[in-house]
């Protein structure tokens, strides 16, 4: 089946550092990559998305880039806070019968330390 | 606005009983899902419907049953616990584009544990 590959799986920065976590997916025809933020304990949260019309996407210290012929996609965060720690979850879509799904990557664990 | 709720939020079964998990949203969104959550696994699609009265199957739907019988609720059913069931599940909702792009809003969670 279709998957979606995230790496780090753990990345551990100092405060103020860039963080970068990495997905590639499988399926050509997917067209729609979320992020989500899951602090300990909580709900995951949409922080950026992008489509795949849009080669980036920047949302303050948050920037997303997608590159579709090499099938895979960048969550970048700049000066990071200690608030910014959380597991990081990519996503794109694949077809489900008529239904556009979303697949999860396993997520990224972020320590920011201050 | 309450968003998306679920009930209850921790549960501990024995192996072959039964329960039933609930969503709830008020934002009057028309797709619903319930997802679940292990270490090191990501999120997973158990079902979904796209409006009230249907539902379908995702990725791992072996073991569970659902309904929507009202738009703003949907319930995960486990008729016969077992110890791989235990995990973390997720109730999602998104409104209706057809596209499959529109944002999922997610529930707290429901802790689950089959001894």
């Amino acid at each position: 089946g279709e998957n979606v590959e995230q790496h780090p799986s753990t990345l551990s920065v100092q405060e103020g550092d860039s963080a970068v976590i990495k997905c590639t997916y499988s399926d050509s025809a997917s067209n729609y990559f979320p992020w989500y933020k899951q602090e300990l304990g909580k709900r995951p949260q949409l922080i950026i998305d992008i489509r795949s019309n849009v080669g980036e996407k920047k949302d303050q210290r948050i920037a997303v880039t997608l590159n579709k012929t090499a099938k895979h996609f960048s969550l970048h965060i700049t000066e990071t806070q200690p608030e910014d720690s959380a597991v990081y979850f990519c996503a794109a879509t694949s077809l489900l019968g008529s239904y556009n799904k979303l697949i999860f990557g396993a997520g990224t664990r972020l320590a920011v330390h201050p | 606005n309450a968003g998306v709720t679920q009930t209850p939020k921790f549960r501990v079964l024995k192996t072959g009983q039964s329960m039933t998990l609930l969503c709830a949203q008020d934002m009057n969104h028309e797709y619903m899902y319930w997802y679940r959550q292990d270490p090191g696994m990501g999120l997973r699609l158990i079902h979904y419907s796209v409006g009230e009265g249907t539902t379908a199957k995702g990725e791992v739907p072996d073991g569970y049953n659902v309904s929507r019988l009202k738009k703003q609720n949907f319930l995960l059913g486990l008729e016969s616990a077992a110890p791989s069931q235990t995990s973390v599940y997720f109730c999602a909702s998104s409104s209706d584009s057809g596209s499959g792009t529109d944002t999922q809003y997610f529930g707290p969670g429901t802790r689950l544990t089959v001894l």
